[in-house]
């Protein structure tokens, strides 16, 4: 089976520093990655994804991932944060089409930002 | 390209009532997912079509539950006998087929059982 574990639960950091979100997987089977961004009582965005090649990957709103297959991770960066990256931000993996075909998502962590 | 659109955005209902959520997915998308969120949690998946076919149903999706997307264009989701732990936000989202497919989420459905 496939997990997605996001390792801080919340993330408080001040306006214009840099800030990591944290995020491994478990599966048996390559998966594609994903970290998508969910503000209050909104739906999902897609931040960035890693399907092949480059394992480092931007994203928008100055976003970047780094996929690292043989630590199972596939952390979120931004070297400089606004208060509006306030939000949740989801990690997920999708699993194949003969596997199911679904994301498998992480239970999230929240960003805060500070001026 | 008008996005995944989702209604009703919000419903309130007694426990024991039936509750219908529509989704309209991005018009030249093949599949439509749902999934189900609670406060706190990462969507969970719960079933998805590849046109009108429902091809796979989680666990999570109990007998109350029924899904259909009989032209292969918009779905509905429907919970009869709604009970307190039916509350959640329901998020519903498509993707074409190609290998490389992405998920594209509507705003979702919140729904509070008292």
């Amino acid at each position: 089976a496939q997990s997605v574990t996001q390792l801080d639960s919340q993330v408080p950091v001040f306006e214009e520093a840099p800030v990591e979100l944290r995020c491994n997987y478990s599966s048996s089977v390559s998966v594609y990655l994903f970290w998508y961004v969910q503000y209050p009582n909104q739906g999902l965005q897609l931040l960035l994804k890693y399907l092949s090649g480059s394992t480092l990957v931007k994203g928008i709103n100055g976003f970047e991932a780094e996929f690292n297959k043989s630590q199972t991770s596939f952390h979120l960066r931004k070297p400089s944060v606004h208060i509006s990256d306030t939000a949740e931000y989801f990690c997920a993996v999708r699993i194949p089409l003969e596997y199911g075909n679904k994301l498998v998502f992480g239970a999230g962590t929240i960003l805060r930002v500070k001026s | 390209d008008t996005g995944v659109s989702q209604n009703p955005r919000h419903k309130i209902t007694k426990r024991g009532q039936n509750v219908t959520f529509r989704c309209d997915p991005i018009s030249e998308h093949n599949r439509l997912y749902w999934y189900r969120q609670t406060l706190g949690q990462g969507p969970e998946f719960l079933t998805y079509f590849q046109n009108e076919a429902q091809l796979e149903k989680s666990r999570l999706l109990s007998d109350r539950f029924s899904a259909e997307r009989p032209k292969g264009s918009f779905s509905t989701l429907e919970i009869q006998r709604t009970e307190q732990g039916d509350s959640a936000m329901y998020l519903c989202a498509s993707s074409n087929d190609r290998v490389e497919e992405t998920q594209y989420f509507g705003p979702g459905t919140r729904l509070l059982v008292l």
